[in-house]
């Protein structure tokens, strides 16, 4: 089954910790992940994706097609991190997909 | 994003009654998409349009209609609504250009409450 992963639903750190947010996939094919984030009172948009290869906020992901895992990994927490964190992909083996996670809520303790 | 919005924000009906919930764009895009997020489920989703003639159902489409009236405008239905369709509802757009720089662009979210 082609699905989106994300194991914790809530996940609390302190301010200027390491934080790892996970995202596993199924996916029989190549997907294209991303990363989806809803601040309070702010619609869902777009975080980083793994094609850019880019830092967002501090942000970054690492594909890993062995593990079939996109975790969303920050070194030092801030409190305006404080968020709603989905995991997404896209893939077009067989029918279009775009496929999200449950979705982690992050909070940043100060 | 102003560019995507949603109406009503907030609907209470009863069981039985069609209600419809409507979704305009002024991105450009060919592709909009009707989600409904529920806690724990995530975002599911509902169809899906990539243009004015071509719509698609998503996996959860049971129940559901929708109506894509211009490329500027999505609709989504409910023929005669149940209780558990009581969700978060979002439409989106994409700026689709390939597989791997497909961004999606989401609405405020429409509150819905089936009694």
């Amino acid at each position: 089954a082609q699905r989106v992963t994300q194991p914790e639903k809530l996940l609390s750190v302190f301010k200027g910790a390491p934080v790892e947010l996970k995202c596993n996939y199924s996916y029989s094919g190549s997907p294209e992940l991303f990363w989806y984030v809803q601040y309070s009172r702010q619609r869902l948009q777009l975080l980083l994706r793994h094609i850019s290869r880019e830092s967002i906020k501090g942000f970054t992901a690492d594909l890993n097609k062995g593990e079939t895992s996109f975790h969303l990994k920050k070194p030092f927490a801030q409190e305006e991190d404080s968020a709603m964190y989905y995991c997404a992909l896209s893939g077009t083996s067989g029918t279009y997909k775009y496929i999200f996670g449950t979705g982690t809520r992050l909070k940043v303790l100060a | 994003d102003a560019d995507v919005t949603q109406t009503p924000r907030n609907r209470i009906t009863k069981t039985g009654k069609r209600i419809m919930l409507e979704c305009s764009q002024t991105k450009g895009h060919d592709r909009m998409y009707w989600y409904r997020q529920d806690p724990g489920l995530g975002l599911r989703l509902i169809y899906y349009s990539f243009d004015v003639k071509d719509i698609n159902k998503g996996e959860i489409s049971d129940g559901y209609s929708v109506s894509r009236q211009a490329q500027a405008k999505f609709s989504l239905s409910l023929e005669s609504a149940i209780p558990n369709q009581t969700a978060l509802y979002f439409c989106a757009t994409s700026d689709f250009q390939g597989p791997t720089q497909e961004t999606q662009y989401f609405g405020p979210g429409t509150r819905l409450l089936v009694l």
